[in-house]
């Protein structure tokens, strides 16, 4: 079945340790990638978005992602993260064919420990 | 804007009783999706909404789960009789679909609601 995988449930790091989530999709053909993230307690906000272009791709927060077509991925970079940036995140791809809906993936808890 | 709109945020209610979820899509958006979150099954699409049509409902769990979207700017999803194991976060979230411009729409996700079903 296709789908979206993030490899990563439980992520547990310390303040300025640098992060990489993974995500892999199992689509062919041009996709659409997208990375949310949803903080305790609240509702899924854009971190960043793929469309076309440029594979790296630069998001709020000091986030980026790059997108590696030959590896069906699109896993998320911070160099540093601060105790802030603990939530959870969530891959989606829209797929071709698939009109306006999203696939996302099983997400990726991340707490990071003052 | 206000962004996407849901009411109630927290709705608790006792098996059996009908439970109706309220959206308020961003105005000028035309498309509307209706998604639960569990720890277990984490975040599902239940059914989504084009120019008020609904497209694709597949993700609906059963017969008691019935989504409307009688205009654009509202959607009630609706459970009767609901049962514990609907307790969970309910999202709704809104995009606009243009026809050149597929790629472009991103979908903004309103706060939940949290549904406790004892």
């Amino acid at each position: 079945a296709q789908s979206v995988s993030q490899h990563n449930h439980h992520v547990i790091l310390s303040e300025a340790a640098s992060l990489e989530l993974g995500c892999n999709y199992s689509y062919g053909g041009t996709v659409n990638l997208f990375w949310y993230v949803q903080y305790p307690g609240q509702h899924l906000q854009l971190l960043l978005k793929y469309f076309s272009g440029d594979p790296l791709v630069k998001g709020i927060k000091g986030f980026e992602a790059e997108f590696i077509k030959s590896k069906f991925s699109f896993n998320l970079r911070k160099p540093s993260v601060q105790w802030s940036d603990t939530a959870e995140y969530f891959c989606a791809v829209r797929a071709p064919n698939a009109g306006n809906m999203l696939t996302f993936g099983g997400g990726t808890r991340l707490m990071v420990k003052p | 804007d206000a962004g996407v709109i849901q009411s109630p945020r927290h709705e608790v209610t006792e098996m059996g009783q009908e439970v109706t979820l309220r959206c308020k899509p961003i105005s000028g958006h035309n498309s509307l999706f209706w998604y639960r979150q569990t720890m277990m099954r984490g975040l599902e699409l239940l059914i989504y909404f084009n120019n008020n049509v609904p497209i694709d409902d597949s993700g609906m769990p059963e017969d008691r789960f019935s989504a409307k979207m009688p205009n654009a700017s509202f959607s009630t999803l609706k459970i009767q009789p609901s049962e514990p194991r609907d307790s969970a976060v309910y999202f709704c979230a809104s995009s606009f679909l243009a026809g050149g411009a597929l790629a472009k729409n991103i979908q903004y996700f309103g706060a939940g609601t949290r549904l406790s079903v004892l």
